[in-house]
């Protein structure tokens, strides 16, 4: 079946380490996203990307880094220089105009200990 | 930045009613579309509605959208207790470069 998967579903990181979370589509969706969502709240997006090797930044990319070598994969950095990044992650692809809506991974939540 | 705002915040409901859900946003769209989310889940796309289209209808779902108003409603009908999730609205900016901008969402909760 064709989808999106995030790994891991939860992720606990301690102060001051980098953690990546993983994103894959076999949809073969030209764009990707990463979505921030706190408790209660609605999504802000972290960075994109339309095609391989290119991306831009959201509208809160600080404290993260993100990749895109292959156009099924997009991974997510969490840097130590994000200060507050207890937070449900939501990654996302479509096709180029997405006239048919992005289809969404299942979340990771991650949690600073 | 958000886009969409939604009205109400929260609804409660009656299973067999219809709920209505709102949106205001600020800027041109080329689209505005309604996702679901489940508790702890990712979000699933109901309907997306252009810019040139005033109302929209899919199963239970009624989308309108007023561009002079910039602002959409989605009235889910006869409304099941498996429709409680939050609904969120998002929109396509003419100026955004291929992005969608998700609003707040409104927490619907149908009680059998």
């Amino acid at each position: 079946d064709g989808g999106i998967t995030q790994s891991p579903k939860y992720l606990f990181r301690k102060e001051g380490q980098n953690v990546t979370l993983s994103c894959e589509q076999n949809l073969n969706h030209d764009a990707m996203y990463w979505y921030r969502q706190d408790p209660g709240q609605g999504l802000r997006l972290i960075y994109y990307s339309q095609i391989v090797n290119d991306f831009q930044k959201g509208d809160i990319a600080e404290g993260y880094s993100v990749s895109r070598e292959k156009k099924e994969s997009f991974p997510l950095t969490v840097t130590s220089a994000q200060k507050n990044p207890t937070a449900f992650y939501l990654c996302a692809s479509s096709i180029a105009n997405f006239y048919y809506g992005y289809t969404f991974g299942s979340g990771t939540r991650l949690t600073v200990v | 930045s958000q886009q969409g705002e939604e009205d109400p915040q929260a609804l409660s409901i009656q299973e067999g009613e219809n709920a209505t859900m709102n949106c205001s946003y600020k800027t041109s769209i080329n689209n505005l579309q309604w996702y679901r989310q489940n508790s702890g889940r990712g979000l699933v796309h109901l309907i997306l509605i252009r810019s040139n289209e005033r109302e929209k209808h899919s199963g239970r779902l009624r989308v309108t959208l007023d561009t002079s108003k910039k602002s959409s409603s989605l009235l889910i009908t006869a409304s099941r207790a498996a429709d409680t999730a939050s609904y969120f609205c998002a929109t396509d900016e003419e100026t955004s470069g291929s992005r969608l901008t998700f609003g707040e969402g409104t927490q619907l909760t149908v009680n059998p």
